[in-house]
């Protein structure tokens, strides 16, 4: 199985401000890589695929870039709907696994 | 617009059998992965496996030898089973579809872009 880690597993950032989120796969997946959002009882929704490509809809401060085993996203003037659980998955191969998440909190 | 209703029960035993059925409206039923993934607080999201409409399955090594996804194309629904139910086998379990973007030849960029609403199971004696 390729394993997916993620870093910080929580962050504090306040209103406008820009973070960071870093996903890292066990091995080179080359951008088959998908960000996803959750908020408290919901279901994930997809923002990113293929590493960069925004999804229709989702607003453009949002950001993913990176290849092979190193990913990173982006969150540009953070707004409040932003505050939730950031996933990245890979899509390279089966089973299709997950990051353990990092959560974005309001400072 | 697609959405998914899944439905099954809630509260099982050890070593029981999970079943949960999603059925898929208003959208194609074809040409996409119908997709099981479960969330644990301990775990965070697990992918389960995925069928395609043909009845193709593939399924996370960790579970191969207790689940089966299969789909009924007639009614638009696809379900999932999980036999010999222990303990760690709580979570909340989401239906969801498999689409993605075909990209360079041959490659084609797979993300859950809709998910049911999930039910939570509890494994409890």
């Amino acid at each position: 199985d390729i394993q997916m880690t993620q870093s910080p597993s929580s962050l504090s950032a306040s209103v406008g401000d820009r973070v960071t989120i870093t996903c890292r796969a066990s091995q080179r997946i080359s951008d088959f890589l998908n960000w996803y959002q959750q908020k408290p009882g919901k279901a994930p929704k997809v923002l990113i695929y293929s590493a960069s490509s925004l999804r229709p809809g989702v607003p453009s401060r949002f950001r993913g870039s990176g290849s092979g085993t190193d990913f990173s996203l982006t969150i540009s003037n953070l707004q409040p709907e932003d505050f939730a659980t950031y996933y990245c998955q890979q899509s390279y191969g089966t089973p299709r696994t997950f990051g353990p998440g990092t959560k974005v909190e309001i400072k | 617009q697609v959405h998914l209703e899944q439905w099954g029960a809630g509260l099982l035993k050890p070593s029981e059998t999970l079943s949960l059925t999603c059925a898929v409206y208003g959208g194609s039923f074809s040409g996409y992965y119908w997709s099981w993934i479960r969330q644990t607080p301990g775990k965070g999201l697990e992918w389960i496996g995925e069928v395609i409409d043909r009845g193709t399955t593939t399924y996370n090594p960790s579970l191969r030898s207790r689940v089966t996804i299969s789909v009924d194309t007639s009614k638009n629904q696809f379900s999932l089973r999980l036999t010999s139910v222990t303990a760690a086998d709580t979570a909340v379990y989401s239906c969801a579809r498999g689409g993605g973007v075909a990209a360079r030849p041959g490659d084609y960029y797979y993300f859950l872009d809709v998910w049911g609403k999930g039910t939570s199971v509890t494994v409890s004696s």
